[in-house]
C-alpha cells in the first residue's frame, strides 16, 4: 500500500528566509509521481510542484524546488524567500496507478505560517 | 481559461436529507476525481471517471453515494440520507492523460455540514 508521511504539523518562518517541509513516501511501485499543493483557508488546492520516479534532476518552480532523495523515499518542498501569503497548508501527494487511474494519495498536511 | 468550478461552495443539511453536488471540470480534461476531506486530515479518494464512465470507486463510498458524470463533462456526487460523519469537504479534480505525470487541478470544493 502507498503512503505519504508528513511529521510536522506545523511550521513558522520569518518573512524572507527559505524553509524546508518534510515529505517521506512508502510504495513498491517503481514508476510514481510526487506531487506538492497548496490550500489556503479558502479551501482550493493549488498544484505547486511535481517530481517523477525517474527523473534524475530535482523539480523547480519558481520559489519552489524539490528535493528528491530516492533511496530515503524522501520528497522534500523548499519555498525559498517566504512570503506572507505562503502561509497556507501544505499537502504532499503520490499519485499510484490502477489501469488508467492515477489517484492520489494524500498525507495529512504541514500548516505553515510566514511571520512579518 | 477556467478552472474546475464545484456548486455549491457550502452546504448545511439535517441528518437524513438527501444533498447533491455539481462539479464542472476543465473543459478539455477528460479525467474527472471526487475526494473527501476531513478536519485535519489529507483529501482521500472516492472516485474516478474517465469520460462518462466511472472505472474506480473507493470502499469510502458506501452505498448511500452515488457519482455520475453524463456525457463525459460535469459530475454529480448525491448522498442519500445523510450522516453526521458525511461532514466533510468534499473536492472535485480532473485532469488529461499524462500517466505518472499527470497533474489534478483540484476545484474550490463544498463543504457540508450536517446538523
Amino acid at each position: 500500500a502507498q503512503k505519504i508521511t508528513q511529521t510536522q504539523p506545523g511550521m513558522f518562518v520569518q518573512e524572507k528566509e527559505a524553509v524546508t517541509l518534510d515529505c517521506t513516501y512508502d510504495t513498491s511501485d517503481p514508476s510514481y509521481g510526487l506531487f506538492w499543493y497548496k490550500q489556503p483557508s479558502s479551501g482550493e488546492m493549488i498544484f505547486l510542484i511535481y517530481q517523477g520516479s525517474y527523473d534524475q534532476q530535482n523539480a523547480t518552480e519558481g520559489r519552489y524546488s524539490l528535493n528528491f532523495q530516492k533511496a530515503r523515499k524522501s520528497a522534500n518542498l523548499v519555498i525559498s524567500a517566504s512570503q506572507l501569503g505562503d502561509s497556507a497548508m501544505y499537502f504532499c501527494a503520490m499519485s499510484t496507478s490502477g489501469g488508467s487511474n492515477y489517484k492520489l494519495t494524500f498525507g495529512k498536511g504541514t500548516l505553515l505560517t510566514v511571520n512579518p | 481559461d477556467t478552472g474546475v468550478s464545484q456548486n455549491p461552495r457550502h452546504k448545511i443539511t439535517k441528518r437524513g436529507q438527501n444533498v447533491t453536488f455539481r462539479c464542472d471540470p476543465i473543459s478539455e480534461h477528460n479525467r474527472l476525481y471526487w475526494y473527501r476531506q476531513t478536519l485535519g486530515q489529507g483529501p482521500e479518494f472516492l472516485t474516478y471517471f474517465q469520460n462518462e464512465a466511472q472505472l474506480e470507486k473507493s470502499r469510502l463510498l458506501s452505498d448511500r453515494f452515488s457519482a455520475e458524470r453524463p456525457k463525459g463533462s460535469f459530475s454529480t456526487l448525491e448522498i442519500q440520507r445523510t450522516e453526521q460523519g458525511d461532514s466533510a469537504m468534499y473536492l472535485c479534480a480532473s485532469s488529461s492523460p499524462g500517466g505518472h505525470q499527470e497533474t489534478q487541478y483540484f476545484g474550490p470544493g463544498t463543504r457540508l455540514l450536517v446538523l
